[in-house]
C-alpha cells in the first residue's frame, strides 16, 4: 500500500540549533515529493519539491531536503533555526501520473530561546 | 496577487443544520481541490475539480456532502444535514494542473458542528 510516514509527531530545538525532519514513503516508482508549512490558524505553505534531478534541493525559508532513493526518504534540514519556524511540517507524495497528494501526519516543531 | 479566498473563517452551528463554505482559487489556476484536516485523520483529500469539472469525489464522506464549481473562480463545499464529526477545518487549495502537487492553500474556514 502507498503510504507517507513522518516518525516524529513533536520535535523542540532550541534557536539557532539544526532541525531535521524525517519523511519516508512506501510507492511502487518514486513519486513527486513536498514539503508543506503550516503556521498556527493558517493554510499550508509550499516549502519545496522535488520532481527529478539534483537530489539536494532548495526551500524557501533557508530549508533543504535531501531525497534518497535507497532509504526511500526525503528529510528536511535547516541549519539554524528561528523562531518563527515554530510550525507543523507535512511531508507529502503525488504519483508521477496522478495529480493525487498524500500527506503524512505532520510533525509539530517547537522552537525554545 | 490574491491568494486562495475562503469563507466564512469560522463557522458555528447546530447539528442538522446546512453549511456552506465557499472558495475562490488564485485567478488562472485550473485546479481545485477541498481538503478536511482533523486531529484524528489529518489531511484528507475530499474532492478534486479539473476546469471547473469534478474529476475525483472518492474522498466526500457521505451523501450529506456535496461540492459545486459553477464557473472558474469559485466553488462551494455544502453539508447538508450537518453533524458534530464533521466539526474539522476545510480548506480549498488551487494549482495549475501541469504543477503535480504545487498547491496553494486558503486559511480554512473552521467549521464547530454542536
Amino acid at each position: 500500500a502507498q503510504s507517507v510516514t513522518q516518525p516524529d509527531i513533536h520535535i523542540t530545538v532550541s534557536e539557532g540549533a539544526s532541525l531535521e525532519l524525517r519523511c519516508n514513503y512506501s510507492y511502487g516508482a518514486t513519486p513527486y515529493l513536498f514539503w508543506y508549512v503550516q503556521s498556527p490558524g493558517q493554510g499550508l505553505q509550499l516549502l519545496l519539491k522535488y520532481f527529478s534531478g539534483d537530489t539536494l534541493v532548495q526551500g524557501i525559508k533557508g530549508f533543504e531536503a535531501e531525497f534518497k532513493r535507497s532509504q526511500s526518504s526525503f528529510n528536511l534540514r535547516k541549519p539554524s533555526v528561528h523562531w518563527s519556524d515554530a510550525a507543523e511540517y507535512f511531508c507529502a507524495v503525488a504519483p508521477r501520473n496522478d495529480y493525487k497528494l498524500s500527506f503524512g501526519a505532520g510533525t509539530t516543531v517547537t522552537v525554545r530561546a | 496577487d490574491a491568494g486562495v479566498i475562503q469563507s466564512p473563517r469560522h463557522e458555528v452551528t447546530e447539528m442538522g443544520q446546512e453549511v456552506t463554505l465557499r472558495c475562490k482559487p488564485i485567478s488562472g489556476h485550473n485546479s481545485l481541490f477541498w481538503y478536511r484536516q482533523t486531529m484524528m485523520r489529518g489531511l484528507e483529500l475530499l474532492i478534486y475539480f479539473n476546469n471547473n469539472v469534478p474529476i475525483d469525489d472518492s474522498g466526500m464522506p457521505e451523501d450529506r456532502f456535496s461540492a459545486k464549481m459553477p464557473n472558474a473562480s469559485f466553488s462551494t463545499l455544502k453539508i447538508q444535514p450537518s453533524e458534530p464529526r464533521d466539526s474539522a477545518v476545510y480548506f480549498c487549495a488551487s494549482s495549475l494542473a501541469s504543477s503535480h502537487g504545487e498547491l496553494f492553500f486558503g486559511e480554512g474556514s473552521r467549521l464547530t458542528v454542536l
